[in-house]
C-alpha cells in the first residue's frame, strides 16, 4: 500500500516548456487535490477533483490545467512554464471531498523554472 | 489580510519543554480544524483534528479550538528532538469539497 505517489520527484523546466506531473493513489478515494507550497506563502490549492469525472479551480488556477484520467490518477499540467511557477507541488487525496475526511499527502515534486 | 495567520518561527525549545502553536482567523465559516506535521522534504501528514470549538488530546499533543476568538492552538509535551518539523493549521467550512485553507507553518526546532 503506497498511499499517494508523485512522479517526478525533481524537475527542471527552462521558461516556456511544457510538462505533466503525475499523481496517483491506491486507496480507493473519491476526491483528489493538487497544491502548491511556497516559502512564506503556505500550501495553496491549485485544482481539485471531488469525485471521477470532475475537477474544479482553488485559489491559483491560472497556468495550470488538470485531468482526473480515472479513479486512481490526477495528473497536473504547466503548459507553457513560467519562473513564478517555481514552487514544491503536492497531490493529495481523501475519501470523500468533505471537510472531515483526512487529505492524505504525496511527497511532492520540486519544480525548478529557469 | 489573510485568512489564516501562522507565525513562521522559527521556535526552538529544549528537549522536554512543552510546546505551544498558534494561528489565528479571519473567516467565521471555518468549522474543522487541522493541524498536519511536515518533516523536511516530505509530504505533511495529519497530526489531529477537531470540530468547531474545544480540546482533544491525542497522547502528548493537545489541541484548542477558540471560535469566539478564531483562535487555535496545538500544545505538545514532553517535547523530543524528533517532534522537529513545520506545522501547519488547516481549516475548512462545511462541505470543504473546495480543500482546506492553510498556515504558513511553524517550524519548530526541539534541541536535544
Amino acid at each position: 500500500n503506497a498511499g499517494v505517489t508523485q512522479t517526478p520527484k525533481f524537475q527542471v523546466l527552462k521558461t516556456g516548456q511544457s510538462m505533466t506531473l503525475q499523481c496517483a493513489q491506491d486507496m480507493n478515494h473519491n476526491s483528489m487535490y493538487w497544491y502548491r507550497q511556497d516559502p512564506g506563502m503556505g500550501l495553496r490549492l491549485i485544482y481539485y477533483s471531488a469525485s471521477e469525472g470532475t475537477t474544479d479551480k482553488g485559489e491559483v488556477p491560472n497556468g495550470y490545467n488538470v485531468s482526473r484520467l480515472n479513479k486512481r490518477e490526477f495528473s497536473l499540467r504547466l503548459e507553457s512554464a513560467a519562473p513564478s511557477q517555481t514552487s514544491v507541488y503536492f497531490c493529495a487525496s481523501s475519501a470523500l471531498a468533505k471537510s472531515t475526511d483526512t487529505q492524505y499527502f504525496g511527497p511532492g515534486t520540486r519544480l525548478t523554472v529557469l | 489580510q489573510k485568512e489564516v495567520e501562522q507565525d513562521p518561527g522559527p521556535l526552538s525549545v529544549p528537549e522536554g519543554a512543552i510546546v505551544s502553536l498558534n494561528c489565528t482567523y479571519s473567516n467565521s465559516a471555518f468549522q474543522y480544524f487541522m493541524w498536519y506535521r511536515q518533516y523536511s522534504r516530505k509530504g505533511p501528514e495529519l497530526l489531529m483534528y477537531t470540530y468547531s470549538s474545544g480540546n482533544k488530546e491525542d497522547g502528548r499533543f493537545t489541541a484548542q479550538v477558540d471560535k469566539s476568538s478564531k483562535y487555535i492552538s496545538l500544545f505538545i509535551r514532553d517535547s523530543q528532538p524528533s517532534d522537529s518539523a513545520t506545522y501547519l493549521c488547516a481549516m475548512s467550512g462545511e462541505g470543504g469539497a473546495d480543500g482546506l485553507t492553510f498556515g504558513k507553518g511553524t517550524h519548530l526546532i526541539i534541541q536535544p
